[in-house]
């Protein structure tokens, strides 16, 4: 089974700051990749950075990083220079083709990030 | 294009009404999956259909009622639902990218069972 554990129920930080909110995950699977969503109040899931196990480099999409540790299990999730925007929950999720032909996600719990002006 | 679209966005029914959610993707994907997202709770997978056909059901109970037309509409037929289930209620779509299949999702029905 695989498991995803995001232990910060909420975060706050300053704009124009940067912070990183945690992921730590548990597979059994050779191959997976790693997911965060931003999911604002309308409730939309807004995919936002992934990155395959077999990454060598850590993936980047604009002001959002992730720090990918394979050996700790952990995929952080960097946003630098947070805008009043970027509050909202952010949810991590590992995805495994596990012998299907379409791949499923398993999510965290989530974290709710909240930027002060 | 305007992704993957849910109706309605909100819905509030009794115990003994029978109701059916819609999701709609004209964005050629084959698979089309629904969530559930309660107060305080992870995302849960409840159904994936693959090219109209189910290939996944995780434990949801016959009160939720799937139906897959055709690969690009998905419905949930709700029928003497229980308080509990009150939720969030997401549907999404994949495709291939590159080594992964990328989930868009729509915008949810928020339910609500009085």
């Amino acid at each position: 089974a695989q498991k995803i554990t995001q232990t910060q129920p909420g975060m706050f930080v300053q704009e124009k700051e940067a912070v990183t909110l945690d992921c730590t995950y548990d597979t059994s699977d050779p191959s997976y990749g790693l997911f965060w969503y931003k999911q604002p109040s309308s409730g939309e899931m807004i995919f936002l950075i992934y990155q395959g196990s077999y990454d060598q480099q850590n993936a980047t999409e604009g002001r959002y990083s992730l720090n990918f540790q394979k050996a700790r299990k952990s995929a952080n999730l960097v946003i630098s220079a947070s805008q009043l925007g970027d509050s909202a929950m952010y949810f991590c999720a590992i995805f495994s083709l596990r012998g299907t032909s379409y791949g499923k996600l398993t999510f965290g719990q989530g974290t709710i990030l909240t930027v002060h002006p | 294009e305007t992704g993957v679209t849910q109706t309605p966005r909100h819905l509030v029914m009794g115990m003994t009404n029978k109701k059916s959610l819609k999701c709609e993707q004209h964005l050629g994907h084959n698979a089309m999956y629904w969530y559930k997202q309660s107060a305080k709770k992870p995302l849960e997978l409840m159904f994936v259909y693959n090219f109209k056909e189910q290939t996944e059901n995780n434990s949801v109970p016959s009160r939720f009622s799937p139906e897959c037309p055709n690969s690009s509409h998905l419905f949930l037929h709700l029928h003497t639902l229980q308080p509990e289930d009150s939720a969030l209620y997401l549907c999404a779509s994949s495709h291939r990218t590159g080594a992964t299949y990328e989930q868009y999702f729509g915008p949810g029905t928020r339910l609500t069972v009085t």
